[in-house]
């Protein structure tokens, strides 16, 4: 089965800041997408950015980037110009060819 | 609807009673997932149905858990004789199919306390 792993439970970047947010992945398959969601206090689950595993370019989505490194099956979120409102658990996802797999999540704290 | 919708919002019940959980999944979507997060801690996979085929029950942590769906339209996750460490969001996504590249939307989760 395709384990997701977020080794930061808790982060903290200072206001308009960068901070980068780890995630590994383990999987045999080949043909996969990752994604990173935020969920604020609301609970509400939110898409932040999507990456195929074909595409070697990094997806970029604003001021959200990923570094995705295929072989060594990391899949990392940078966030630029750190804003309050970006303050939320963000969560590591894999989708396969079955269903679709998180991590454990990682606690981000902006300080103004 | 716009999104995908969840009831109840919150829940509030006995220890050893049966509770049913609604998800309304986006129009159109003919993937629905179904996943519990204890409070501060990730999202556990509890099942998904795709259209007509068996659902994926792999995740569902003991009997007492059940979902059905009709068509690919409403689901229903029932807990029956609830106990305390079934505290949770339950959290209800959809998507437009299952597999590689399918990105999921989710609905707002119902919050089940059990005293």
């Amino acid at each position: 089965a395709q384990t997701v792993t977020q080794s930061q439970p808790e982060m903290s970047v200072q206001e308009a800041e960068t901070v980068t947010l780890s995630c590994t992945y383990d999987t045999s398959e080949s043909d996969y997408y990752l994604f990173w969601y935020k969920q604020p206090p609301s609970r509400q689950m939110i898409l932040v950015i999507r990456q195929e595993a074909y595409k070697q370019q990094n997806a970029t989505e604003n001021r959200f980037s990923v570094n995705f490194q295929k072989a060594a099956k990391s899949f990392s979120l940078k966030i630029s110009d750190s804003q309050l409102g970006d303050a939320a658990m963000y969560f590591c996802a894999y989708s396969g060819n079955n269903d679709m797999r998180f991590g454990a999540g990682t606690r981000l704290t902006v300080k103004p | 609807g716009a999104g995908v919708s969840q009831s109840p919002s919150n829940k509030v019940t006995e220890k050893g009673k049966d509770v049913e959980l609604r998800c309304d999944p986006i129009s159109g979507h003919t993937a629905l997932y179904w996943y519990r997060q204890r409070l501060g801690q990730g999202l556990e996979f509890l099942i998904y149905f795709q259209g007509n085929s068996a659902p994926d029950k792999s995740g569902l942590p003991s009997d007492r858990f059940s979902a059905e769906r009709t068509g690919e339209s409403v689901s229903t996750l029932t807990i029956q004789r609830t106990q305390q460490e079934d505290s949770a969001v339950y959290l209800c996504a959809s998507s437009l199919w299952t597999g590689a590249g399918n990105t999921i939307y989710f609905g707002e989760g119902s919050w089940l306390t059990v005293v």
